[in-house]
């Protein structure tokens, strides 16, 4: 059990530019979320994956937000046409998916993205 | 809609004192309760969480948490802190009926004194 990875750890870019994030779960977790940290502020649900299905995405930021994961394993999140604003941590977790006790998300270390 | 309420932005305390953070939340169902921690530069890691049973639950690191259904609360307690405990603590509520989506509270800072 390697944990959940991140990459990059850190993305500066400038305004206007498209960002992806990419997110590898434990290898035997079913369910994968994004969350976005603003500074000061706990972390906000975006959207969630039970294998390669999105089974929530209504509350992405924006439809610039958006996310995938083709193969029920890893998942990137993108962000198109950054604004200043979507400077963040964007965190990602995953879970057994299993059932109420094996609903323990586990999370990354995140991505800290800043707009310049 | 569910939200949590973590009214305290920092706590100070010596370290070897007592430690509880506070943490009530609106739900309309009975909820599953969560206290994750994070360092600087981590992610978050689950302290302890509650779904159902016992109401004071136990978890890593000698915490604990009791839910009172009465007072809308899920509080941390700690007996004696030590300085590796001086982190940010989110409480979170996770929606039942399958999704388990977290809502968290805006987080406490504790620093401790040595």
């Amino acid at each position: 059990d390697t944990g959940v990875s991140q990459n990059p750890r850190h993305k500066i870019t400038k305004r206007g530019q498209n960002v992806t994030f990419r997110c590898d779960p434990i290898s035997e977790h079913n369910r994968l979320y994004w969350y976005r940290q603003t500074l000061g502020q706990g972390p906000e649900f975006l959207t969630y994956f039970q294998n390669e299905a999105q089974l929530e995405k209504s509350r992405l930021l924006s439809d610039r937000f958006s996310a995938e994961r083709p193969k029920g394993s890893f998942s990137t999140l993108e962000i198109q046409r950054t604004e200043q604003g979507d400077s963040a941590m964007y965190l990602c977790a995953s879970s057994l998916g299993a059932g109420d006790n094996q609903e323990t998300q586990y999370f990354g270390p995140g991505t800290r993205l800043l707009v310049l | 809609a569910q939200s949590v309420t973590q009214p305290d932005i920092h706590i100070t305390v010596s370290e070897g004192a007592s430690l509880e953070l506070r943490c009530n939340y609106s739900y309309g169902a009975t909820p599953y309760l969560f206290w994750y921690v994070q360092s600087p530069g981590q992610g978050l890691q689950l302290l302890l969480k509650y779904f159902s049973g016992d109401t004071l639950v136990q978890g890593i690191k000698g915490f604990e948490a009791e839910f009172k259904r009465s007072q809308s609360s899920f509080n941390l307690r700690k007996p004696s802190v030590h300085w590796s405990d001086a982190a940010e603590y989110f409480c979170a509520v996770g929606e039942t009926g399958g999704s388990y989506i977290p809502t968290f509270g805006r987080g406490t800072s504790l620093i401790v004194h040595p």
